[in-house]
């Protein structure tokens, strides 16, 4: 059964905290993995991996894949209040037509 | 449009009754997807629309669940006798043809509560 398994599931933390999120994927011809950030309603993009070790790096946020252990992490540093949110992690998989499953998330909550 | 819209925001429905959920996808998107998330938890998978394909229906969790695709554009949801375990945000999300990788763009979700 393809799957996205996210750890962990809540976690809470100060600002200024560095912070890891984990994501490890089993699925079936495996195209990219994603990670998207959810604060209301519509999940907000931040990544796409599709390399292994290449690290993708936008500001604060960061995030690796590595395909031969089936796995990803984003990591935050210096974490503010406004990085609370679920983090989401979902994988491109399949053959011609593809389709994307997505993990359960992390809830982050970051207290000033 | 400028992005995935999705109606109404909110719906409040008595158990029994049917629902219609719309999207409207990225003008240009040729994939649609529905996603259900409940309370606490992550997204799952109901249904994908690619092109003049036949949908990827392997998500829907009953044959109360239906989706429709007109003219390769707006997207209706549609849930038939609607139970209390139906409730949840129903997002949508649209994206390029996939083969090129792109990632998918959500709508804002319209939050059904069966009571």
């Amino acid at each position: 059964e393809d799957k996205v398994v996210q750890s962990p599931l809540s976690l809470v933390v100060h600002e200024g905290d560095t912070v890891t999120l984990n994501c490890s994927y089993e699925v079936t011809n495996f195209r990219s993995l994603l990670w998207y950030k959810q604060e209301k309603k519509a999940p907000t993009f931040l990544f796409m991996l599709t390399s292994s070790g290449i690290e993708k790096k936008s500001g604060r946020l960061s995030s690796i894949l590595d395909k031969k252990e089936l796995f990803s992490i984003l990591n935050i540093t210096a974490t503010q209040t406004g990085d609370s949110a679920v983090y989401l992690c979902a994988a491109w998989y399949g053959g011609s037509q593809g389709n994307l499953i997505f993990g359960k998330g992390t809830k982050l909550s970051v207290k000033p | 449009g400028a992005g995935v819209s999705q109606s109404p925001s909110n719906k409040v429905t008595e158990k029994g009754k049917d629902v219609e959920l719309r999207c409207d996808p990225i003008s240009g998107h040729t994939a649609l997807y529905w996603y259900r998330q409940s309370l606490g938890q992550g997204l799952e998978f109901l249904i994908y629309f690619q092109g003049n394909s036949a949908p990827d229906k392997s998500g829907l969790p009953s044959d109360r669940f239906s989706a429709e695709r007109t003219g390769g554009s707006v997207s209706t949801l549609t849930i038939q006798r609607t139970q209390q375990e139906d409730s949840a945000v129903y997002l949508c999300a649209s994206s390029p043809r996939i083969s090129s990788g792109n990632t998918i763009y959500f709508g804002e979700g319209s939050w059904l509560t069966v009571v």
